[in-house]
């Protein structure tokens, strides 16, 4: 099946600083979302993205689709941005796969 | 729009007993169904997918007779542990699909199961 990885696993921040995520995924999909876990578990959704970029305030997304990547930018990092940022891609059987995610913490 | 609520929110059972966790899309028909498993520290595994009116489709060493999956409504999917052991604790999370078709992904809040 699709292999999802993504790096850096673990990522810590002063709070202001700006950081890049990447999502490298190992076949052609059909979509590709980034989400974000809260401490609760809860998965927010942040981009639908499956090709170019797209921008939702602070945080600012680019897939790749040809080399199969895609990053999601933040900018000026708060305290509430700390948690899990999943990237997750739709295979050809329209299942989501996660990646390994990246954990985020933002000191103040 | 596109909300899935999921229950309970945690749950503790004794070693033995099975466990009924249920996953509703409030304001669409959910086409297609996936249930989640998180462990500590780890990403999101997919276990089955369910399509309304028909048999899910478990991930390669999932156990069906462990994870009973129905999907009796295009509204309603419904996850039970049975003879749950302390190994199955973990977060189970519930997706709805509109399409099936690549987009419309919305998840519940998520169940955390532990098992004395």
């Amino acid at each position: 099946g699709i292999q999802v990885e993504q790096s850096p696993p673990d990522l810590i921040l002063q709070e202001g600083a700006n950081s890049t995520l990447r999502c490298n995924f190992s076949d052609s999909v059909n979509n590709l979302q980034w989400f974000h876990q809260n401490p609760w578990g809860q998965l927010i959704n942040l981009f639908y993205i499956p090709s170019g970029t797209k921008q939702n305030g602070r945080l600012s997304a680019t897939t790749v689709a040809t080399e199969r990547y895609s990053l999601l930018y933040i900018s000026s990092s708060q305290t509430t941005d700390s948690g899990v940022y999943f990237c997750a891609v739709v295979d050809s059987s329209y299942k989501l796969i996660f990646g390994s995610g990246t954990r985020l913490l933002v000191r103040p | 729009g596109a909300v899935v609520s999921q229950h309970p929110s945690w749950v503790i059972c004794k070693s033995g007993t099975s466990v009924k966790i249920e996953c509703r899309s409030l304001d669409f028909q959910a086409t297609t169904m996936f249930w989640y498993r998180q462990f500590p520290k780890q990403s999101l595994m997919l276990m089955a997918t369910s399509n309304e009116g028909s048999k899910a489709t478990y991930e390669q060493g999932v156990e069906k007779d462990k994870f009973l999956i129905n999907h009796a409504s295009l509204t309603l999917s419904t996850l039970t542990v049975t003879s749950a052991h302390p190994e199955d604790s973990s977060f189970y999370i519930c997706s709805a699909s509109r399409s099936g078709r690549g987009y419309g992904y919305t998840f519940g809040s998520g169940t955390r199961l532990t098992v004395v």
